[in-house]
C-alpha cells in the first residue's frame, strides 16, 4: 500500500532552530495539502499545491513557514526560527484531480518546540 | 464556507447504532457534505460524502433532509475500534484547491 508518508514522525527542537518536514503523496495524485493540528482541535489548512505550483496559502502561514514541491512529487515544509507556538501535528494530504473532497492524509509529523 | 455545528462528544456501547448530527444552516447550493474520521496520532480518513437524501457505503450511512440544513452520520453496530473523532465538513467542490475546513469534531467513545 503506497499511501501518503511523512518524515519524520516526531521532531523535538529548541526554540529558534529551523526544521524541515517531508511528505510523499500517493504517486498519481497531483494535489498536495499541508495542515496543522493542535491538541483538541481539527486540522487547519496551511497551503496547497497543484503539481509543482503553490496555489493557495493560509494566513496562518507566516513568513517563517515555506513549502515547496519540486517536480510535483514530494513536498517539504520548513519552519524557520521555531517558536513554542509552532508545536503541533503537521499533516500532509493528497488528492486526485477529480476528487470530491476525498483527501488522503499521512500519519503526520509531531513537532515539539522546547 | 458554511459553518458546521456538531456535538463535542458522545458515548455509546458496543453493538449499538450511533447517530451524529451536524447542523449547517448556511449551506450553499453547490456545497457537499463530507465526514471524516480521525484516530489518535493518525491523519483524518474520509468516511462518506453526500449532497442530498441518503448515501450508504460499507462503513456508514449519511442522511440529508430535503432542506439540507443538517445531516446525520449513522454508524451501525459500533465496536470499540470506532472510538475516534468524527468531523463534518461542508464545502463547494468547485473551489480551487478544495482545502478542507475542519471544525472541532465529535469525540465518540465506544464502551464495552
Amino acid at each position: 500500500d503506497t499511501g501518503v508518508s511523512q518524515d519524520p514522525r516526531h521532531k523535538i527542537t529548541k526554540r529558534g532552530q529551523n526544521v524541515t518536514f517531508r511528505c510523499d503523496p500517493i504517486s498519481e495524485h497531483n494535489r498536495l495539502y499541508w495542515y496543522r493540528q493542535t491538541l483538541g482541535q481539527g486540522p487547519e489548512f496551511l497551503t496547497y499545491f497543484q503539481n509543482e505550483a503553490q496555489l493557495e496559502k493560509s494566513r496562518l502561514l507566516s513568513d517563517r513557514f515555506s513549502a515547496e514541491r519540486p517536480k510535483g512529487s514530494f513536498s517539504t515544509l520548513e519552519i524557520q526560527r521555531t517558536e513554542q507556538g509552532d508545536s503541533a501535528m503537521y499533516l500532509c494530504a493528497s488528492s486526485a484531480r477529480d476528487s470530491r473532497y476525498e483527501q488522503y492524509f499521512g500519519p503526520g509529523t509531531r513537532l515539539t518546540v522546547t | 464556507l458554511a459553518k458546521t455545528t456538531q456535538p463535542i462528544s458522545m458515548d455509546s456501547y458496543e453493538g449499538q447504532e450511533v447517530n451524529i448530527t451536524c447542523s449547517h444552516n448556511n449551506i450553499a447550493t453547490n456545497d457537499y457534505i463530507t465526514w471524516y474520521q480521525q484516530f489518535p496520532s493518525q491523519g483524518p480518513r474520509f468516511i462518506i460524502q453526500g449532497y442530498k437524501t441518503k448515501v450508504t457505503n460499507e462503513v456508514a450511512s449519511l442522511f440529508i433532509p430535503a432542506d439540507r440544513k443538517s445531516s446525520t452520520l449513522s454508524l451501525p453496530r459500533v465496536s470499540l475500534s470506532d472510538t475516534a473523532v468524527y468531523y463534518c465538513l461542508v464545502g463547494d467542490l468547485t473551489n480551487a484547491g478544495n482545502m478542507l475546513t475542519f471544525g472541532g469534531g465529535t469525540r465518540l467513545m465506544v464502551k464495552p
